[in-house]
C-alpha cells in the first residue's frame, strides 16, 4: 500500500491553519498515524487511528479521514511546530509511511 | 519514563552485517512489541519489522531474507542483525517500542537513532 503525502514542503504564517493530506492507493479503514520529526530528533507520533490525538499532544493538531482520503491539520502554527510531518498505515504488511510535509514558518 | 538507548558501530563495510542493539530503561521488555526502522539520507522511513518480547517476530518482506531480529529479555534489550549490506543500506537506524492493538499500531517511545554508514 502506497502512501502519498502532500504537499511535500510548505511555508505559512505563526497563527495559519495547515493542512497535509495523505492519499492511501487503497482502502485502509482509519488505520493511520501522524509523526512529527524535528531536525535531528526521532519521530514523535501525534495521531492515531487516523484522529486520536495522543496524550499530552496540543489540541491545534488534529486528523480526520478514513478510506483512502486522511488530513492532518494544525489549526494555528506556532514557530514550534517547524517540523517534518509523515503519516503512516497499518491496515497490512508492509507497514509504509508517506514521503513527509517538511512545515517551515513564513 | 521509558527509554531506549541505541549501540553499535557506526560505520558497516559492503557484503557485512549491520549489528545494533537498543537497551529498554524505565519499563520491563516483558511486555509489548519491539520495532526498528530506518530513515534514509532523502528522509524517507522505511519499516523493518517488529518483535513481540517472546521473540515472534514480523518483517516487512523487503527485510525478511536478509533481517533478524532477537530479544535478551535478561538485559532488558533488543536487536537487529541485518546481513550482506550494500551502500543502498546507509541510514539512520531507530528501535522504537511498539504498541499493538485490535485499532492500535504506535510507536510511542523512540531511540535516538544510529546513522550508519556503508562504506569499505
Amino acid at each position: 500500500i502506497q502512501m502519498t503525502q502532500s504537499p511535500s514542503s510548505l511555508s505559512a504564517s505563526v497563527g495559519a491553519r495547515v493542512t497535509i493530506t495523505c492519499q492511501a492507493s487503497e482502502d485502509i479503514s482509519n488505520f493511520v498515524n501522524w509523526y512529527q520529526q524535528k531536525p535531528g530528533k526521532a519521530p514523535k507520533v501525534l495521531i492515531q487511528e487516523a484522529s486520536n490525538l495522543q496524550t499530552g499532544v496540543p489540541s491545534r493538531f488534529s486528523g480526520g479521514g478514513s478510506g483512502t482520503h486522511f488530513i492532518f491539520t494544525i489549526s494555528s502554527l506556532q514557530p514550534e511546530d517547524t517540523a517534518t510531518y509523515y503519516c503512516q498505515h497499518y491496515h497490512s504488511v508492509p507497514i509504509t509511511f508517506g514521503g513527509g510535509t517538511k512545515v517551515e514558518i513564513k | 519514563q521509558v527509554q531506549l538507548q541505541q549501540s553499535g558501530p557506526g560505520l558497516v563495510k559492503p557484503s557485512e552485517t549491520l549489528s545494533l542493539t537498543c537497551s529498554v530503561s524505565g519499563g520491563s521488555i516483558s511486555r509489548f512489541f519491539w520495532s526498528w526502522i530506518r530513515q534514509s539520507p532523502d528522509k524517507k522511513l522505511e519499516y523493518i519489522g517488529h518483535m513481540s518480547h517472546s521473540g515472534v517476530t514480523d518483517y516487512n518482506p523487503s527485510f525478511r531474507s536478509r533481517a533478524t531480529m532477537f530479544v535478551d529479555t535478561s538485559k532488558n534489550q533488543f536487536s537487529l542483525h541485518l546481513t550482506s549490506v550494500t551502500a543502498a543500506d546507509t541510514a539512520i537506524y531507530y528501535c522504537a517500542r511498539l504498541i499493538i492493538t485490535s485499532d492500535i499500531f504506535s510507536l510511542d517511545f523512540w531511540g535516538q537513532g544510529t546513522l550508519v554508514t556503508v562504506s569499505s
